[in-house]
């Protein structure tokens, strides 16, 4: 069955540093990824997600992920990291029409 | 821009009472879902939906059932409310293909004493 493992549990940044969170996958083809974040009291917001094609991609609040299959990895990245960036990161995939949710990574951000 | 609605937000419960918890899109998405969230453990599927008057079981169903009798609802039940269903339920909807993101509403936050 198609698996999601996201390695932190929690990750602190100070404002202003850079910012990788990991995911894993487990599946044999091509997967479609995706990474979302969900702020205190609210429901899970789409940051970016990656189906085929770069490797790289771009999502909404300077967030990117890097798609690397020789890792089955989709880490996601920020270049400089603001205060408002401090909610809970969670990986997915897609296993027929369902979701395969990771455990999620809380991102605490110190001014 | 309504999205996915959740009512209710918040809800207390004692052990044995029942309760139905009510999803609404306004997207006319064909797939919904009910997940339950928990601490370190991310979201687990409960039950879905690939269209009207269709469910399915999901990940962790036992307790629950669930009724998709209009299209841009779905109605997750508690028959018999016991502590170890409190936790965070989540809707969310779809197109249904797998390459479609969910779109998620708020949660309902359920104890249950």
């Amino acid at each position: 069955a198609q698996s999601v493992t996201q390695p932190d549990i929690h990750i602190t940044v100070s404002e202003g540093a850079s910012l990788e969170l990991r995911c894993n996958y487990s599946y044999g083809a091509t997967p479609y990824l995706f990474w979302y974040v969900q702020s205190p009291g609210q429901g899970l917001q789409l940051l970016l997600k990656y189906f085929s094609g770069d490797t790289l991609v771009q999502g909404i609040k300077g967030f990117e992920a890097e798609f690397k299959r020789s890792q089955s990895s989709f880490n996601l990245r920020k270049p400089s990291v603001h205060w408002s960036d401090a909610a809970e990161y969670f990986c997915a995939t897609t296993y027929g029409q369902n979701f395969v949710f990771g455990p999620g990574t809380r991102l605490s951000v110190l001014p | 821009n309504a999205g996915v609605t959740q009512t209710p937000k918040f809800r207390v419960l004692k052990t044995g009472q029942s309760m139905t918890l009510l999803c609404a899109q306004d997207m006319n998405h064909e797939y919904m879902y009910w997940y339950r969230q928990d601490p370190g453990m991310g979201l687990r599927l409960i039950h879905y939906s690939v269209g009207e008057g269709t469910t399915a079981k999901g990940e962790v169903p036992d307790g629950y059932n669930v009724s998709r009798l209009k299209k841009q609802n779905f109605l997750l039940g508690l028959e018999s409310a016991a502590p170890s269903q409190t936790s965070v339920y989540f809707c969310a909807s779809n197109q249904g293909s797998s390459n479609q993101p969910q779109h998620f509403g708020d949660g309902t936050r359920l104890s249950i004493l």
